[in-house]
């Protein structure tokens, strides 16, 4: 049973618009909620995480919004670039530190 | 190497053979974690170490997996008498502390059984 689920599963977006990623998650043991960026043939990249006593994290073009009550966060991509073009997974953990992946979202810019 | 190295990055199994997949960490990282992802689909926890000790092999879909780390180093993921449901990347990442933050992930060991 995937522990959190993601969508869409795939999104094209222009250079210059916002991609805009959503996961839930039931487990409320869940405490560390990190995105990772995967290019083809390439393993997964750290992009950026968040814990739950925040609502919403800002690195850059990416901003990690989070709703406790919902058990809902999104990633936003601002000004998206052609090199973008990558599959997201969000993911989840509690104290046991095994992270729990959502099924990904192919993000393709059009130039 | 400046990252997590895995090896072979493809491999090719006669449904019954056995394989080994090898990950060599980051020099210094505490922290090692096993994934399995297949095709389309997002990473699924199979073992991870710290150190040389096995804490968690929970995700090992079956005793035909076994992953060893003996020297708190290198670490091999051996897969018995594989099966087709066997091929996926197998994904190994490495964290500089323990409890691991940020994980750094190899490219992975893609393994084909037909």
């Amino acid at each position: 049973q995937q522990q959190v689920k993601q969508s869409p599963q795939s999104l094209i977006v222009q250079k210059g618009g916002i991609s805009i990623i959503n996961c839930a998650y039931e487990n409320t043991a869940f405490d560390y909620f990190p995105w990772y960026q995967q290019f083809p043939g390439k393993g997964p990249a750290l992009l950026i995480a968040i814990r739950p006593d925040v609502s919403e994290k800002k690195e850059g073009r990416f901003t990690i919004s989070f709703n406790k009550s919902a058990k809902q966060f999104s990633l936003h991509i601002m000004d998206s670039q052609p090199g973008d073009s990558a599959t997201y997974f969000c993911a989840a953990s509690s104290n046991d530190y095994k992270l729990s992946f959502g099924a990904g979202t192919t993000v393709t810019v059009r130039a | 190497g400046a990252g997590v190295s895995q090896s072979p990055r493809y491999k090719v199994a006669k449904r019954g053979q056995d394989v080994a997949l090898r990950c060599d960490p980051i020099s210094g990282h505490v922290s090692l974690f096993w994934y399995q992802q297949a095709l389309g689909q997002g990473p699924e926890f199979l073992t991870y170490f710290q150190n040389e000790a096995q804490l968690d092999k929970s995700g090992l879909p079956s005793d035909r997996f076994f992953a060893e780390r003996p020297e708190g180093s290198v670490s091999t993921l051996k897969i018995q008498r594989t099966q087709q449901e066997d091929s996926a990347v197998y994904l190994c990442a490495s964290s500089p502390v323990w409890p691991p933050g940020e994980l750094f992930f190899g490219e992975g060991s893609r393994l084909t059984v037909l």
